[in-house]
């Protein structure tokens, strides 16, 4: 299996912050990456796919970046409704891993 | 709108069974994978495995192989996770997501997802 590390696993921001997020995968996934963001009580949501490509509707201020196994996601100017936890998920190869969250909370 | 609508919450005692569901609906049932994704309480989020509804074709995690089944009606565009004998730890909610583009390859990521089963296991 890909192993997927998240860093930081949790990070206090301010409104208005820039912040990075970053997914290690144990081996290369050719930017096979996946970006989510998850809410208490709600289901997860797509951001991000392809390592850069941004989901259509998703606020331009999220993006990625990265390669072979070294991947970002930014959001260049926290807003309120950001604070929530991200997930990168590989999906080069089955099983495709999650990494284990980065818990994003207002400073 | 693509839509995938999951079955209720569910209560159970260790070692019954039970299968809960994901209709999909918007979209073309047959030609998207589906997957399924354990989140444990308080927990990050763990693939279990994808199902291809054209021909039930199957990957399931090594972490999740032989504890669940994965399968799809075709004729009501719904896929079904279902447990033989339940426990404890499999107290959880559990997510449906389709994958986000059209292709019988099984790489690709998830969206849109459902809004969850939570399952209960308790004596």
């Amino acid at each position: 299996d890909i192993q997927m590390t998240q860093s930081p696993s949790s990070l206090s921001a301010s409104v208005g912050d820039r912040v990075t997020i970053t997914c290690r995968a144990s081996q290369g996934i050719s930017n096979s990456l996946a970006w989510y963001q998850q809410k208490p009580g709600k289901a997860p949501n797509l951001l991000l796919y392809a390592a850069s490509r941004l989901k259509s509707g998703v606020p331009s201020r999220f993006s990625g970046s990265g390669s072979g196994t070294d991947y970002t996601l930014t959001i260049s100017s926290l807003q309120p409704e950001d604070f929530a936890t991200y997930y990168c998920q590989q999906y080069y190869s089955t099983p495709h891993t999650f990494g284990q969250g980065t818990k994003l909370e207002i400073k | 709108e693509v839509q995938l609508v999951q079955s209720g919450a569910e209560v159970k005692k260790p070692g019954q069974s039970l299968k809960i569901s994901c209709q999909g609906s918007g979209y073309s049932f047959t030609s998207y994978w589906i997957g399924w994704v354990r989140q444990m309480p308080g927990k990050g989020l763990e693939w279990m495995g994808i199902i291809y509804p054209g021909d039930s074709d199957t990957r399931y995690s090594p972490s999740f192989q032989g504890q669940v089944t994965m399968s799809v009606d075709k004729s009501i565009s719904t896929a079904y996770l279902q447990w033989s004998s339940l426990k404890a730890s499999d107290t959880a909610m559990y997510y449906c997501a389709r994958h986000g583009t059209y292709s019988n390859s099984p790489t690709n990521w998830f969206d849109p997802w459902g809004q969850g089963t939570l399952v209960t296991v308790s004596s």
